[in-house]
């Protein structure tokens, strides 16, 4: 069984700074997707970023990166230059690509990003 | 295009009633899967349907089922309730030719 752990329950940034969360997995599958999802106080899950386990290089998107260390089995999220709208619970999640729609979340990052 | 939608949004059931909630996909996505998400346990995998078929399954008891429809529209349906089925229930949808999941503003169930 795969699972993901988050070993920061909480977190907290300046606006601007930038602040590392992180993530690692145990699997024994080869082929499967890393995902970052955001949930604000309204509590609606929004998608940040996915990484796909063979691809080496990291996935960016705008403010947001990813360090993907596959032999470590890593997969920690980098948000630079941080806004207040950026406060929320972070959820790492794992899929096999084999195995349907199953995501197997981490018990989230609450990140606060004080003004 | 319209995001996932989930009805209702809330709802207030009492212990040994039972309840069904409604997820519509994202149009063209035809797999969607279910969540609960509890303080305690975080967010745990229910089930997943795809093409009206249910084609992976959580390790929630039989009180916790599930259907799709030909439009794939889904429905969860939880008899019995007990006060730990009080939880935000989230539902996702998905398409096969893209790995992640869309997810719906939740429906936030309290059993009293």
């Amino acid at each position: 069984a795969q699972t993901v752990t988050q070993s920061q329950p909480e977190m907290s940034v300046q606006e601007a700074e930038t602040v590392t969360l992180s993530c690692t997995y145990d699997t024994s599958e080869n082929n499967y997707y890393l995902f970052w999802y955001k949930q604000p106080p309204s509590r609606q899950m929004i998608l940040v970023i996915r990484q796909e386990a063979y691809k080496q290089q990291n996935a960016t998107e705008n403010r947001f990166s990813v360090n993907f260390q596959k032999a470590a089995k890593s997969f920690s999220l980098k948000i630079s230059d941080s806004q207040l709208g950026d406060t929320a619970m972070y959820f790492c999640a794992f899929r096999r690509v084999e195995y349907g729609n199953k995501l197997v979340f981490g018990a989230g990052t609450i990140l606060r990003v004080k003004s | 295009k319209a995001g996932v939608t989930q009805t209702p949004r809330y709802l207030i059931k009492t212990r040994g009633q039972q309840v069904t909630l409604s997820c519509s996909p994202i149009s063209g996505h035809r797999s969607v899967s279910w969540y609960q998400q509890t303080p305690g346990q975080g967010l745990q995998f229910l089930f997943e349907y795809f093409s009206e078929t249910q084609r992976n399954k959580g390790n929630f008891p039989g009180r916790f089922s599930g259907r799709q429809f030909s439009n794939s529209r889904s429905e969860m349906n939880v008899s019995t309730l007990e006060l730990g089925d009080s939880a935000l229930y989230l539902c996702a949808s998905s398409s096969p030719a893209i790995g992640e999941q869309y997810f719906g503003p939740g429906t936030r169930l309290t059993v009293t």
